[in-house]
């Protein structure tokens, strides 16, 4: 059974960084059939999908285009997680982030949401 | 706004059958698979339906899913109160290179 743990701040203050963790366990980040992706969720935004890292033969990254810039997706292969950062934020990034899993093309498995709040 | 248009809420009453629609166009739903997701209140959303019409382990024979040209549909037969929640469509954009959702559907068990 994979499990998604994810950990970080609940308040970040505008033009900062947002960074969130997410733990794995059951799978492995450097696995050749998945991906890791990160979501988000606001009233006003819906379900929105970040971007996502994966392995295959070397690493891959690929980002919503409206966040290009602004985001990265890192990959901890020695402790078996990865990372979301989150540049130049505004209250327009308030939101429940989600990480997630895609094998076989699709998302299967949800981390239990962090709310982030902008705000100073 | 989404990209996938599904209808704000839907309701019925314990053990009738609610259909639940989500409308796409030819770079997503009409191109990939369609994906069902349920959202109870404070949780993360949960797979409920995979590649159009497939059902996770777990999930009841009550869910159904289909796929025609670029809409989608979720039937729910036999309603439980326990049913209520939100409930999301996705499919993979082949233009925009995205995961694209649907709105949601809230379903009121009366």
């Amino acid at each position: 059974q994979v499990q998604l743990q994810q950990s970080g701040p609940g308040l970040v203050q505008p033009s900062q960084t947002l960074s969130l963790t997410c733990a794995i366990s059951g799978d492995s980040v450097s696995s050749n059939s998945a991906s890791w992706n990160w979501i988000r969720q606001s009233p006003s935004r819906g379900l929105e999908w970040l971007g996502r890292t994966y392995y295959r033969s070397k690493w891959h990254n690929d980002f919503a285009v409206s966040l290009k810039g602004r985001i990265t997706i890192n990959p901890d292969t020695s402790k078996n997680q990865f990372s979301l950062h989150l540049n130049s934020v505004t209250p327009e990034d308030t939101a429940v982030y989600y990480c997630t899993r895609s094998r076989d093309g699709y998302i299967d498995y949800w981390g239990q949401g962090t709310l982030v709040t902008v705000s100073s | 706004q989404s990209v996938l248009t599904q209808p704000p809420s839907a309701s019925g009453t314990p053990g009738q059958r609610v259909t639940i629609s989500c409308s796409g166009i030819t770079s997503n739903i009409r191109s990939n698979f369609v994906y069902w997701y349920q959202q109870l209140p404070g949780t993360a959303p949960k797979l409920l339906i995979y590649k159009n019409n497939q059902r996770p382990s777990g999930v009841p024979d009550r869910f159904s899913g289909s796929k025609s040209g670029a809409s989608a549909s979720l039937a729910i037969s036999g309603l439980r109160s326990e049913d209520e929640a939100d409930y999301y469509c996705a499919a993979w954009d082949d233009s925009l290179s995205v995961w694209v959702f649907g709105g949601g559907t809230t379903l009121t068990v009366l």
